[in-house]
């Protein structure tokens, strides 16, 4: 299993643009998160996703649109990009109904710059 | 919503044990968990205690949580140069599942040669 992935690595946008983060995971996973990661502010939630076509806001969805068409990919879109959203990005998932552990894996994360 | 609190720093002299303390609100949590972060790289999933429980030791790992005083700490024997890292107690909020945790600030850990 490659596990949880994430592209692209890194990312330098300017003001206004937008693009997608893509998240993918192999383990068969119900729950998909993502996260956001800014110094001294550990990790906060934006979106979530307990099953495919169904999501919901975390604690700070605002900028952020999220979708969930199949159970692998959960991709993140940063509809009109603001200084404010330059960050490490972390995509998770979490629960499989034939596992016997429901803990959260992370991906290695995208750092997004934004001018 | 919730808070979980973490000191921020930590240093130890190789081989010393570590200790990471960490502060939970949430009393129903039903899982906490400590993952570690390397510089650069994502968050590695160390290892979690169900709140029925009071120690869960894991090789030179020891979890410890009172729910009383609703305190959580993480002991690492005989600690390493490879155990230099960020450090985040999490737990699942009330009424949430393992898709949403709430993590504490992470404790930057330095191990002195």
């Amino acid at each position: 299993n490659a596990g949880v992935t994430q592209t692209p690595k890194f990312q330098v946008l300017k003001t206004g643009q937008s693009m997608t983060l893509q998240c993918a995971q192999d383990m068969n996973h119900e729950y998909m998160s993502w996260y956001r990661q800014d110094p001294g502010m550990g990790l906060r939630l934006i979106h979530y996703s307990v099953g495919a076509g169904i999501t919901d806001q975390g604690e700070v969805p605002n900028g952020y649109n999220v979708s969930r068409s199949t159970t692998e990919d959960f991709p993140l879109r940063l509809l009109s990009a603001a200084p404010s959203q330059t960050s490490v990005y972390f995509c998770a998932s979490s629960y499989s109904p034939s596992g016997d552990s429901d803990t959260q894996y992370f991906g290695p994360g995208t750092r997004l710059t934004v001018l | 919503g919730e808070d979980v609190e973490q000191s921020l720093f930590l240093s130890v002299r190789e081989g010393d044990s570590s200790v990471i303390n960490c502060t939970y609100t949430d009393s129903s949590s039903t899982y906490l968990y400590w993952y570690k972060q390397e510089p650069g790289a994502g968050l590695q999933l160390l290892t979690y205690i169900f709140s029925n429980m009071d120690m869960k030791q894991d090789q030179r790992l020891t979890v410890l949580l009172n729910k009383k005083d609703k305190h959580l700490s993480l002991r690492i024997a005989d600690t390493q140069t490879g155990d230099s890292a960020i450090y985040f107690c999490a737990e699942i909020p009330s009424g949430a599942g393992s898709y949403q945790l709430t993590f504490g600030k992470g404790t930057k850990l330095s191990v002195i040669p």
